[in-house]
């Protein structure tokens, strides 16, 4: 295992435009999560699966954004209509166990470019 | 709502020399965790701190957490390059979801 990985890890697309990114976790991490990121500014939480289950839904999550892990294994996040507010960088990341002392790890990410 | 305030938000220091970053909140945490992040990749712990006022060393990184575990510091002793990044502070919940601080980005010049 290759650690979290993440497709595409760029994407440009025009405003208006529906965008979808792909995250697979570690094998074996029940929980996973996605922040998003904008230039110099430190990660800010969108939301978090325990295995299938979306648990919990940050309020920059408008209702264009949705998140859905079908199997408890990959988690795809979908951007409609796309705004150039949009534009950041879509971070996940997994970990083993739902305790904060747990290590979650991070993808790459996927850099978004709303033009 | 949890904050973390993290400064100095950007520093540049010579070679050599040692610089601290603090994480400050009005909340308390679980736990607070230390990233450090390349530019075009993903934060990378660096260290978790649990206990109040627990100190942790990682060969030239100090990281101590407030006795009231609502605030952290990194110290960095004897700068180098390679120290170069963003380094930021995370406040976990008990849930292991993440409140991070604005960054610290830090600069080492040879």
């Amino acid at each position: 295992d290759t650690g979290v990985s993440q497709d595409p890890r760029h994407k440009i697309t025009k405003r208006g435009q529906n965008v979808t990114f792909r995250c697979d976790p570690i094998s074996e991490h029940n929980r996973l999560y996605w922040y998003r990121q904008t230039l110099g500014q430190g990660p800010e939480f969108l939301t978090y699966f325990q295995n299938e289950a979306q648990l919990e839904k940050s309020r920059l999550l408008s209702d264009r954004f949705s998140a859905e892990r079908p199997k408890g294994s990959f988690s795809t996040l979908e951007i409609q209509r796309t705004e150039q507010g949009d534009s950041a960088m879509y971070l996940c990341a997994s970990s083993l166990r739902p305790d904060p002392n747990t290590e979650a790890f991070f993808g790459q990410g996927t850099r978004l470019t709303v033009v | 709502t949890q904050l973390l305030e993290q400064s100095p938000q950007f520093l540049s220091i010579q070679e050599g020399e040692n610089l601290t970053v603090y994480c400050n909140s009005s909340s308390v945490f679980s736990s607070l965790q230390w990233y450090r992040q390349e530019p075009g990749e993903g934060p990378v712990l660096l260290v978790t701190v649990v206990t109040g006022g627990e100190v942790k060393k990682l060969k030239r990184l100090t990281f101590q957490f407030g006795d009231a575990r609502k605030d952290s510091s990194l110290h960095i002793t004897a700068a180098q390059p390679g120290d170069t990044g963003l380094y930021l502070c995370a406040g976990a919940s008990n849930t292991g979801k993440l409140i991070f601080g604005q960054g610290t980005t830090l600069q080492v010049k040879p």
